[in-house]
């Protein structure tokens, strides 16, 4: 119940493109929901954030979709750039416990030339 | 540069040999979480201080201690290391432990030999 489930595993895109990568969750109390981008030798850097109680958060091409029925939340990346080449991490919280984050298993995404 | 800093970055060790990862928040930050991040596993939570204090455990081995020092900086203690525990180890801070989106530090690769 503690698993947040990612995919795909990786992604190929034409820039320019759309990237979509989604995650599902089981423990509805999870309740804040982090992407990161991980650059090689690089830490995971935090990218954009929503809480269940909005459907949707823009933040420049990035964007966040909530399906709170569905415990599902994806991540679509508009008008794809090569930059964007990177592995993207989803999470979950629980905010109200320790605050400790539970990530998805990855997605290594390629934007081609 | 995230203002997390971890040393040493790469680490390679023995089995069976005790290492010590140094961890140093960002300026004003309370709170230290320790992460592994192996290829099969993806990151997985081992510990968080706040304070000084310990606030949460993951699935860190009984192998594996870590503490916070009242200058804030964190330091993770692996022992009679395996083959299994090579992995980067990541260490995030955040100002409180409700400040939801932590900062990552660049990581420590060791590799046990």
């Amino acid at each position: 119940q503690q698993q947040v489930k990612q995919s795909p595993q990786s992604l190929i895109v034409q820039k320019g493109g759309i990237s979509i990568i989604n995650c599902a969750y089981e423990n509805t109390a999870f309740d804040y929901f982090p992407w990161y981008q991980q650059f090689p030798g690089k830490g995971p850097a935090l990218l954009i954030a929503i809480r269940p109680d909005v459907s949707e958060k823009k933040e420049g091409r990035f964007t966040i979709s909530f399906n709170k029925s569905a415990k599902q939340f994806s991540l679509h990346i508009m008008d794809s750039q090569p930059g964007d080449s990177a592995t993207y991490f989803c999470a979950a919280s629980i905010t109200s416990g320790t605050y400790k984050y539970i990530f998805g298993t990855g997605t290594r995404l390629k934007v081609l030339a | 540069d995230s203002g997390v800093t971890q040393t040493p970055k790469h680490l390679i060790t023995a089995t069976g040999q005790r290492v010590t990862l140094r961890c140093s928040p960002r300026s004003g930050d309370l709170s230290v979480y320790w992460y592994q991040q192996s290829l099969d596993q993806g990151l997985q939570f081992l510990i968080q201080y706040y304070n000084g204090e310990e606030r949460a455990k993951g699935n860190i081995l009984e192998r594996f201690s870590a503490q916070q020092f009242p200058d804030l900086h964190s330091e993770l203690n692996l022992s009679s290391l395996e083959l299994g525990d090579s992995a980067l180890y990541f260490c995030a801070s955040s100002a409180h432990p409700k400040d939801y989106g932590y900062t990552f530090g660049s990581g420590t690769r060791l590799t046990v030999v």
